[in-house]
């Protein structure tokens, strides 16, 4: 079975600056997805980031990057340029690529608290 | 865009109730999924279902049933709802291609029972 781990339960940054969420996952596959979810307090869950683990590039939106290191089984999110809108809680989250019944299923971490300082 | 709804935000219920908590999606999605979040436990899946009539147990089903008769609603049923069943509620849905592997999800219903 696979496994996500946010080792941050928190974290705060101040405006305008980067900030690093890491997450590490282990599964015995070669091929999935892995995802940064964004959940603002008393809002929807939303999609930040999304990875294909056969893609080599890093995947990039705006200001939100990732840092995909498949061998160290590390998918760390980097915000740059942090605004006050981006405090929330940050999930990451594994997928198999292959379809059928659970491979559908998305296995979460337990979260990051980040907090934007003014 | 993509909509899942749910049918409400808030929900107090008294124990021993049966509770139904709604989810609605507009995308034709053939996946749909419930979470319960609680903190510090993340999200855990209640039940999920690929397809019409399809359901298949999650990491916590005890004291969930859930029902889909029609593609775009998948209802969680609390038989009799105890205290500890308080927690927020996530529906999701997902599409089978692999063009969009991501799960969208509702606003969430916060239940409380008393």
């Amino acid at each position: 079975a696979q496994t996500v781990t946010q080792s941050q339960p928190e974290m705060s940054v101040q405006e305008a600056e980067t900030v690093t969420l890491s997450c590490t996952y282990d599964t015995s596959e070669s091929d999935y997805y892995l995802f940064w979810y964004k959940q603002p307090p008393s809002r929807q869950m939303i999609l930040v980031i999304r990875q294909e683990a056969y893609k080599q590039q890093n995947a990039t939106e705006n200001r939100f990057s990732v840092n995909f290191q498949k061998a160290a089984k590390s998918f760390s999110l980097k915000i740059s340029d942090s605004q006050l809108g981006d405090a929330a809680m940050y999930f990451c989250a594994y997928r198999s690529l292959h379809s059928g019944g659970s491979n559908y299923k998305l296995t979460f971490g337990k979260g990051t608290l980040l907090t934007v300082n003014p | 865009d993509v909509k899942v709804t749910q049918s409400s935000r808030y929900l107090v219920k008294r124990t021993g109730e049966k509770v139904f908590l709604e989810c609605v999606q507009d995308m034709d999605h053939e996946n749909m999924f419930w979470y319960r979040q609680d903190p510090g436990l993340g999200l855990r899946l209640i039940y999920f279902s690929y397809d019409v009539k399809m359901k298949e147990k999650g990491d916590i089903p005890e004291g969930y049933s859930v029902s889909r008769e029609k593609k775009e609603r998948f209802s969680l049923i609390l038989e009799s709802a105890s205290t500890n069943q308080t927690s927020m509620y996530l529906c999701a849905s997902s599409s089978h291609t692999p063009v969009e592997p991501q799960q969208y999800f509702g606003p969430g219903t916060r239940l409380t029972v008393t």
